[in-house]
């Protein structure tokens, strides 16, 4: 049973465009989420992350939505640039253990 | 900078062999997971530690061990390797800071057991 889900393995955008990555989840225990970025041969490097208790944080080009009720998460990214091509994980926290979705490849074209 | 690294970056193996990857953290971290990264499953957690001779079983710990016997060093066992063990180790390490805990990553090792 898939605690996080990433429903889109890949999103291709326009250069200079909104990115919109989302994330579902089921474990109402989850306190703290948080997005990671990956490139090839790389390990996964922290973005950007959000309380249970917030509805929205933003950092730079980067925003993060918490819509509690219905369990979803979101990633924008405003503008897109080339360089955000990457795959980006959604990941949820309990107890100290994250817990991550599949992941989502996003594309940039400039 | 925090850095975790991970002793091999990439590793060919045979079934039936006994398989130890190494991880090294720098930053006095209390925390260490391994986790395996395979294409449509993402990210799951193998196993973890929160200190020294500490362990905890994640979501996927068959076939595997781990050994923490120092605070810097988390050691992956595969104890009889097997072809579905093929795959990317990611090592990481975090710290409990007011509750904003993120994860640093090792940059991985590719594991191929033939």
């Amino acid at each position: 049973d898939q605690q996080v889900k990433q429903n889109s393995p890949s999103l291709s955008v326009q250069e200079g465009r909104i990115s919109i990555l989302n994330c579902d989840y089921t474990n109402s225990m989850f306190d703290y989420f948080l997005w990671y970025k990956k490139y090839p041969a790389e390990g996964p490097t922290f973005l950007i992350s959000i309380s249970s208790i917030k509805d929205k944080n933003e950092d730079g080009r980067f925003t993060v939505f918490l819509n509690k009720s219905a369990k979803h998460l979101s990633l924008h990214i405003v503008p897109s640039q080339p360089g955000d091509s990457a795959v980006y994980f959604c990941a949820a926290r309990d107890a100290g253990k994250s817990t991550f979705g599949d992941g989502t490849t996003l594309t940039v074209k400039p | 900078d925090v850095k975790v690294t991970q002793s091999s970056r990439y590793l060919v193996k045979r079934t039936g062999e006994k398989v130890f990857l190494e991880c090294v953290q720098d930053m006095d971290h209390e925390n260490m997971f391994w986790y395996r990264q395979d294409p449509g499953l993402g990210l799951r957690l193998i196993y973890f530690s929160y200190d020294v001779k500490m362990k905890e079983k994640g979501d996927i710990p068959e076939g595997y061990s781990v050994s923490r016997e120092k605070k810097e060093r988390f050691s992956l066992i595969l104890e009889s390797a097997s072809t579905n063990q093929t795959s990317m180790y990611l090592c990481a390490s975090s710290s409990f800071t007011g509750g904003r805990e993120k994860l640093f990553f090792g940059s991985g090792t590719q594991l191929s057991v033939l």
